[in-house]
């Protein structure tokens, strides 16, 4: 079975460019999370959606920070305008409900 | 709130064992375990839920003292593949599935 699918694994951009990442979930898991891992903070939950609705969106940093999931199978978090300190690795996951959460392989994302 | 997770650090030899806690301040729902390797993800190892159940996998298992808010991961006689960093995760909210990650224990094992 495939796992979690996350794209791009890696994206350099310039500050105040768009940036959007990709993310789709285990089938079947109707749990989506995004989540931050930086060495300052650790992993930080960004926003989960359960059956496709976004459930706690409090971890959003800003307003620059969007999070969409039109089906089952998608998800996309865009940063608008990004900057240098959300540079970070930003991880998709899925679960069944209450389940344990399993991760894909992460975007790491470089704003200069 | 962020669970709390004790050592930050350990460096053992192969064949020894470890305990890693972590510490809620919240009342505690659940309690998730991962491992993460340098450069990957983190993988789920295990869950435990409210009734201060203890489980296994393979030779790593692990306690949830519900009424003392905290969990903690046993790993016997370490094996050098159990190298990485240890998170829990935890649920404060009952069936909410957002969770709170600690800091991270990492772990290093020697031959």
């Amino acid at each position: 079975d495939a796992g979690v699918i996350q794209s791009p694994r890696h994206e350099v951009t310039e500050m105040g460019q768009e940036v959007t990442l990709r993310c789709k979930p285990i089938s079947g898991h109707n749990s989506l999370f995004w989540y931050r891992q930086t060495m300052m903070r650790g992993l930080e939950l960004l926003i989960y959606f359960n059956n496709n609705v976004p459930i706690d969106d409090s971890g959003m940093p800003e307003d620059r920070f969007s999070a969409k999931m039109p089906n089952a199978s998608f998800s996309t978090l865009k940063i608008q305008p990004s900057e240098p300190r959300d540079s970070a690795v930003y991880f998709c996951a899925s679960s069944l409900p209450g389940g344990g959460k399993f991760f894909g392989p992460g975007t790491r994302l470089t704003v200069l | 709130q962020q669970p709390v997770q004790s050592p930050q650090a350990v460096i053992l030899r192969e064949g020894e064992d470890a305990v890693i806690n972590c510490s809620s301040s919240k009342a505690l729902y659940s309690v998730h375990w991962y491992r993460q390797k340098h450069g990957e993800a983190p993988v789920f190892l295990m869950i435990l839920l409210k009734g201060g159940e203890q489980k296994g996998h393979d030779k790593i298992s692990a306690s949830f003292n519900e009424k003392k808010q905290q969990s903690s991961l046993y790993l016997t006689a370490s094996q050098l593949s159990y190298s990485g960093t240890y998170f829990c995760g935890t649920d404060n909210l009952g069936g909410a599935d957002g969770l709170t990650f600690g800091k991270g224990t990492h772990l290093i094992i020697q031959p």
